[in-house]
């Protein structure tokens, strides 16, 4: 167990609709980073906050967006959703913004398997 | 320039032997390199890293090769199992005024160790 939770673990929903995909850091974590891992482009990076601040921003389409509250969860925005959308979209997070050797690693959830119909 | 590529896409080794994954990259500013194990329905896990001035690095059974003047570097498993069958990333992250902590992964290589 990495420590980091990612709620639903699985979701399917129509085209057009919107859903908000949640994640909690381990403890102690101030990085969160949201990526996303279809059979055709592998993971892709999407977006970075550390400590509620966006980071960092990777190829997050417009129509998905991104916050960190307070307590340093995430959650993750997909609205107008397409087919195309389907994917695994999994969190990690570090204590740095930094994933770095020494203990400061980035840890992955298990993932939520998106699946738009 | 960000990428990394990754061979093989598949690869199968029977059980005791060594199985290699390689890893090269374009972008000499990338100053930390891990490499992580996905078993299907789970999250990538970190296994193993290395950073550009080591040549070398082991942990139990994996081995890091780097060559960092040919930018390519390896994941060696020595003496595999079944139970190392998984899909492995090798990835990057750009150090520098580059760095935001994101990682660029390669495209994976899916390990099936037969028993």
């Amino acid at each position: 167990d990495s420590g980091v939770t990612q709620t639903p673990k699985h979701l399917i929903t129509a085209t057009g609709q919107r859903v908000t995909l949640r994640c909690s850091p381990r403890s102690g974590d101030l990085s969160v980073y949201w990526y996303q891992q279809s059979l055709d482009q592998g993971l892709q990076f999407l977006i970075q906050y550390y400590n509620g601040e966006e980071r960092a921003k990777g190829n997050i389409l417009e129509r998905f967006s991104a916050q960190q509250f307070p307590d340093l969860h995430s959650e993750l925005n997909l609205s107008s959703l397409e087919l195309g959308d389907s994917a695994l979209y999994f969190c990690a997070s570090s204590p740095l913004h930094i994933p770095f050797g020494d203990g400061r690693e980035a840890f992955f959830g298990q993932g939520t398997r998106l699946t738009v119909v | 320039q960000q990428q990394v590529k990754q061979s093989p896409q598949s690869l199968i080794v029977q059980k005791g032997g060594i199985s290699i994954i390689n890893c090269a990259y374009e972008n000499t500013a990338f100053d930390y390199f891990p490499w992580y194990q996905q078993f299907p329905g789970k999250g990538p896990a970190l296994l193993i890293a290395i950073r550009p001035d080591v040549s070398e690095k082991k942990e139990g059974r994996f081995t890091i090769s780097f060559n960092k003047s040919a930018k390519q570097f390896s994941l060696h498993i020595m003496d595999s199992q079944p139970g190392d069958s998984a899909t492995y990333f090798c990835a990057a992250i750009l150090g520098g005024s580059g760095n935001t902590g994101k990682l660029i992964f390669g495209q994976g290589t899916t390990l099936q160790v037969k028993p």
